[in-house]
């Protein structure tokens, strides 16, 4: 089945913790973003990778990294989270050419205490 | 930088009935996307409109793009409970087709 993982669901964690949300798609496809969600807000898109080791950032890159080192893999590495960055998490995926459909992934829940 | 604004941010209709959801954008975006989410859901895409007077449909969804007005909606025909979801426009900024920027969403509740 063709999909998007996201591992955790769900994460509580605390202020200056280092964590990584990792992302992983099945679909063979070049281009995977990472999305926060807060109500109120919208998504808005945090960094996105068109391949392997290219990466850029979106519009709320601070306190964020990424790395792209396989093609199906994008982790959301937190250095030293705080409580700002309590939000809905969404990774996804698409083709490069075929621009009509992003697959996103189930959503990680983080609170940072 | 692209803003992309949605009216109305809420949206409670009757089944049976018809409404537009407007999704108006600052820049030029190469492309204006359309997206569902059902609560507590993720996303799903729904449509992508590639240039002006592009129109796309499926069921009882609707839309349309129109680049010299800057201008997207998102035409709901006669509701029905199943289309309650958020709904989410959003179109390519800074002239990248790999950034994105969206609305901050239209809630839909349909009623019986």
């Amino acid at each position: 089945e063709a999909q998007v993982t996201q591992n955790p669901r769900y994460l509580i964690t605390v202020t200056g913790k280092k964590l990584t949300v990792t992302c992983s798609q099945n679909m063979n496809h070049e281009y995977m973003s990472w999305y926060r969600q807060d109500p109120g807000l919208g998504l808005r898109q945090i960094y996105y990778s068109m391949n392997v080791e290219v990466t850029d950032k979106g519009d709320v890159p601070e306190g964020y990294k990424v790395s792209r080192k396989e093609k199906r893999n994008f982790p959301l590495i937190l250095e030293s989270p705080s409580p700002n960055q309590t939000s809905l998490y969404f990774c996804a995926s698409r083709d490069t050419l075929a621009v009509n459909e992003q697959f996103f992934g189930p959503g990680t829940r983080l609170t940072v205490l | 930088e692209l803003k992309v604004e949605q009216n109305p941010l809420f949206l409670s209709m009757q089944e049976g009935k018809n409404y537009t959801i407007y999704c108006n954008y600052s820049t030029t975006s190469d492309r204006l996307y359309w997206y569902r989410q059902d609560p507590g859901k993720s996303l799903e895409s729904l449509f992508v409109l590639l240039s002006n007077g592009a129109v796309k449909q499926e069921g009882r969804l609707m839309a349309s793009l129109d680049t010299k007005a800057r201008l997207s909606t998102l035409h709901i025909t006669a509701a029905v409970h199943d289309l309650s979801a958020t709904y989410f426009c959003a179109g390519n900024s800074g002239g990248s087709n790999y950034k994105l920027t969206f609305g901050k969403g239209t809630l839909l509740t349909v009623n019986p």
